[in-house]
């Protein structure tokens, strides 16, 4: 059974404060590791996905890598806009339908003070 | 890139009464769509797989008596829940990903917050 574990659960920062988001996995057969950004009320808003080891991916202040256990989201120079709930997911090759069904960790709340 | 819309964002039903909830794939087909369940201050809980043509696929714990699923063309989905009760409160998400595109992610719509009186 594929697990995800996001770790801290919440996280407060200064802005300009950077910090990392701590994303720990098992899968059997790792096809894809995604982030996503979910603000209060509203969907989750696609952001990287992640397909091998020492790959990563990067847009404005945020960078995401991954290992053969675990994902950072890194965020530098955080801005107030910033905060939100980051969640990771994981998808196997043995998920059913087709593979589209993903595993999500708790998710870490950011919040970046001005 | 791929939009999906859910409607209502909102909804607040008595008890005993059904609501029903829209997926859709604005710009792009899907032929699986899924449906996920959201408490406050807690992650996504995939509640079941909705399949184009098919019968839905549902995650154990969860009943396909209460939570109807229709998935009637390659871009709407619907999940209905039947005579609700104050438990089933929740924020519902809907899900789908442009199975034309090599490596598209899921995309989600924007939920729907339903109160049960």
């Amino acid at each position: 059974e594929d697990q995800v574990t996001q770790s801290p659960e919440a996280l407060r920062l200064q802005e300009g404060e950077s910090s990392s988001l701590n994303c720990s996995y098992t899968v059997s057969g790792l096809r894809g590791l995604f982030w996503y950004r979910q603000d209060p009320g509203k969907g989750p808003e696609f952001l990287f996905t992640l397909y091998s080891a020492g790959e990563e991916k990067e847009k404005e202040r945020l960078k995401a890598t991954l290992t053969k256990k675990e994902s950072f989201l890194h965020i530098t120079a955080p801005k107030p806009e910033d905060s939100a709930t980051y969640l990771c997911a994981v998808q196997s090759f043995e998920s059913n339908n087709a593979g589209n069904m993903l595993t999500f960790g708790g998710g870490t709340r950011l919040m970046v003070k001005p | 890139g791929a939009v999906v819309s859910q409607h209502p964002s909102r909804v607040i039903c008595k008890s005993g009464t059904s609501v029903k909830i829209e997926c859709r794939s604005l710009d792009f087909q899907a032929t699986t769509m899924f449906w996920y369940r959201q408490f406050p201050k807690q992650s996504l809980m995939l509640m079941a797989t909705s399949n184009e043509g098919s019968k839905a696929t549902y995650e154990q714990g969860v009943e396909k008596d209460k939570f109807l699923i229709n998935h009637a063309s390659l871009t709407l989905s619907t999940l209905t829940v039947t005579s609700a009760h104050p438990e089933d409160s929740s924020f519902y998400i809907c899900s789908a990903r442009d199975q034309y595109r090599t490596n598209s992610p899921l995309h989600f719509g924007n939920g729907t917050r339903l109160t049960v009186t």
